[in-house]
């Protein structure tokens, strides 16, 4: 049973633009969202993350959007850089995340010089 | 920023054998440490939570005689893998959280087991 679901496995943009990862879910007690970024043969690096108290959060170049009642939420990356190419992860907790966190499967994002 | 140490990074190994994988939160005690297994182009799955001074919380399906955890204190996490096979060969990931509830990531183990 995937409790969190990132349906697009990859995804390819070119430099400057807009990324737009998606991240779904099915666990209602979820209250804590988080987007992490990986690179090959390393560990996942925290990006952003999101209390369910909010619709929005803004860190520089990178927005998480949560739409509670779609059970959906996004990460925005703009622009886009080469250096953003990764797999992106998100991940979903309760208890404001001091519980254990549950991942997607990952979306492989490719930025285009 | 906190830093968590894994180690070792890559081990190849014959079936059979017993491998240990270290974690390690270097500038911050960590009550609660999790170990994570990631299959190619797949999610990292949670196999355990690991409690210092305790016994540790298994997730579902995951063997607790096959993945030994021991927390022994508050800054080191072990996971053994008893009598490896094949099918053991994996990324092993382990993470270790703050008081404040953030997690940090170590870098991984790659087991490769022949």
């Amino acid at each position: 049973d995937q409790q969190v679901k990132q349906n697009s496995p990859s995804l390819s943009v070119q430099e400057g633009r807009i990324s737009i990862l998606n991240c779904d879910y099915t666990n209602s007690m979820f209250d804590y969202f988080l987007w992490y970024k990986k690179y090959p043969a390393e560990g996942p690096t925290f990006l952003i993350s999101i209390s369910s108290i909010k619709d929005k959060n803004e860190d520089g170049r990178f927005t998480v959007f949560l739409n509670k009642s779609a059970k959906h939420l996004s990460l925005h990356i703009v622009p886009s850089q080469p250096g953003d190419s990764a797999v992106y992860f998100c991940a979903a907790s309760r208890a404001s995340g001091t519980y254990k966190y549950i991942f997607g499967t990952g979306t492989r994002l490719k930025v285009l010089a | 920023g906190a830093v968590v140490s894994q180690h070792p990074s890559r081990v190849i190994c014959k079936s059979g054998t017993s491998v240990k994988i270290e974690c390690r939160s270097l500038d911050f005690q960590a009550t609660t440490m999790f170990w994570y297994r990631q299959f190619p182009k797949q999610s990292l799955m949670l196999m355990a939570t690991s409690n210092e001074g305790s016994k540790a919380t298994y997730e579902q399906g995951v063997e607790k005689d096959k993945f030994l955890i021991n927390h022994a204190s508050l800054t080191l996490s072990t996971l053994t893998v008893t009598s490896a096979h094949p099918e053991d060969s994996s990324f092993y990931i382990c993470s270790a959280r703050e008081v404040n509830g953030n997690q940090h990531f170590g870098d991984g183990t790659r087991l490769s087991i022949l």
